[in-house]
């Protein structure tokens, strides 16, 4: 089994369509984060969060929401749907304690039409 | 802030040639350095790090030097093979940060027989 798990991993929706994103972890690890990819601009941090009591936005948060229901679960929300939302997201984890590289999922393809 | 400019690909070599792919990078303080492989269909995995100048990462016959005279963190390797098709991110983190990272905008490498 993955470390890093997302579900879905592929969804095509509408536009204004209510969309959530699920990403669960067995590592332990504290630290959660949502990214998304876009051709040519790498990944770009939406949302983190350091531990169950703590939620901070990333670099592009507007449009999104997030919920760290439990240490191993974090999860993505579009609230309403845009088309320039349509992207490669990925789920990441990080050790509190160490200024170790995050570990990454597969990836969800969202996208929006 | 932070910014890592990577080559723009896609590069494309045959078997067993020499591959360099450039990073450069700016950033506050003393940033430790990453390169990151994604294969199709696949997240993000770490290939190797520096988290000092002059040091050198290495793994799977990759290897970068930490150039911090030059602010540079290229990605080389002796012989490429098929199997090394993937896009190469570069990426930094900032020890004032939170563990976040910054990454470039990826450099596909395809590899011919």
């Amino acid at each position: 089994d993955a470390d890093v798990t997302q579900t879905p991993r592929n969804r095509i929706t509408k536009t204004g369509k209510r969309i959530m994103l699920e990403c669960s972890q067995t590592k332990g690890h504290d630290r959660m984060y949502w990214y998304r990819q876009d051709p040519g601009l790498g990944l770009r941090l939406i949302y983190y969060s350091f531990d169950v009591k703590d939620i901070n936005k990333g670099e592009i948060s507007d449009g999104y929401s997030v919920s760290r229901q439990a240490q191993a679960k974090f999860s993505l929300s579009l609230e309403s749907a845009i088309p320039n939302q349509t992207a490669l997201y990925f789920c990441a984890t990080s050790d509190l304690h160490s200024n170790q590289p995050q570990h990454f999922g597969d990836g969800t393809r969202l996208s929006i039409l | 802030g932070n910014s890592v400019t990577q080559m723009e690909g896609p590069v494309t070599l045959s078997e067993e040639a020499f591959l360099t792919i450039n990073c450069t990078y700016t950033a506050t303080g003393y940033p430790s350095l990453f390169w990151y492989v994604q294969y199709p269909g696949e997240g993000l995995q770490l290939l190797l790090k520096a988290t000092k100048a002059d040091d050198k990462g290495s793994n799977k016959g990759f290897e970068a030097t930490y150039r911090k005279e030059t602010t540079s963190f290229h990605l080389e390797k002796g012989s490429v093979q098929v199997s090394d098709s993937a896009v190469y991110f570069c990426a930094l983190t900032n020890n004032n940060a939170g563990n976040m990272l910054t990454f470039g905008g990826g450099t596909r490498l395809m590899v011919k027989p």
